[in-house]
């Protein structure tokens, strides 16, 4: 089967750094997304890595090894409007057809940052 | 900055009725997705298509049906509601996978209609 796991929620300090980790064991690996969703909003794209390394992207980066199955999310400087669900997604290609690819989703994890 | 459009923003509305999800979008996606999101929940992939006339139920099994006869429109309809089907409805596309740039399978969401059915 298909898992994902984040851990449930965390809190950190405005201006500080925080890592968000996420691991994953599926079939048909093809690239690992990051989003953001501020409750009762949709998600939106953070990241997105498909080969080994680090993203970086402003203050937020990103880091993949498919030969652990893991990623990660750090955020620095962490400002109080970065409180929200991050959420880690892999894309799977799931049809032998052509190029069609669909997401498995994490739970998400819940950041609180306190001032 | 993603043309992704959804409608109604908010329904309350009976057991029984007849309801129809609107989502278009105008970025010319071939791929388009429904969600379900409980709130502190997962996105549930509930129906896909991957362009005109393809149409395919996700992981999630949903009383609902969609169409997809014109590319922007990805309409979904449940013929009648009822109350555990109150939930947020989220509706995504994304483009059709393009040769070394990974960010092309990004997937644009909607701003999301939230259901309650009494």
């Amino acid at each position: 089967g298909q898992n994902i796991d984040q851990p449930t929620e965390m809190t950190a300090t405005e201006g500080a750094i925080v890592q968000i980790n996420c691991t994953y064991q599926t079939s048909g690996f093809n690239g690992l997304f990051w989003y953001q969703q501020h409750a009762g909003e949709a998600p939106t794209f953070l990241s997105y890595n498909v080969l080994d390394g680090l993203e970086e992207k402003g203050r937020f980066s990103s880091f993949l090894s498919r030969s652990k199955g893991y990623s990660y999310l750090l955020l620095k400087e962490l400002q109080m409007k970065d409180s929200a669900s991050y959420l880690c997604a892999v894309n799977l290609i799931w049809s032998n057809a052509g190029n069609n690819r669909k997401l498995i989703w994490g739970l998400g994890t819940s950041l609180a940052v306190n001032p | 900055e993603a043309d992704i459009y959804q409608t109604p923003r908010y329904l309350v509305i009976g057991t029984g009725k007849k309801i129809t999800l609107e989502c278009s979008q105008t970025m010319g996606h071939d791929k388009m997705y429904w969600y379900q999101q409980d709130p502190g929940m997962e996105l549930h992939l509930i129906h896909y298509s991957y362009g005109v006339n393809s149409t395919e139920k996700g992981d999630l099994s949903s009383e609902s049906t969609v169409s997809r006869i014109r590319t922007e429109h990805f309409p979904l309809t449940l013929e009648s509601a009822r109350p555990s089907h109150t939930s947020q409805y989220l509706c995504a596309s994304s483009d059709r996978p393009g040769t070394g740039e990974p960010s092309s399978y990004e997937q644009y969401f909607g701003p999301g209609t939230r259901l309650t059915v009494t």
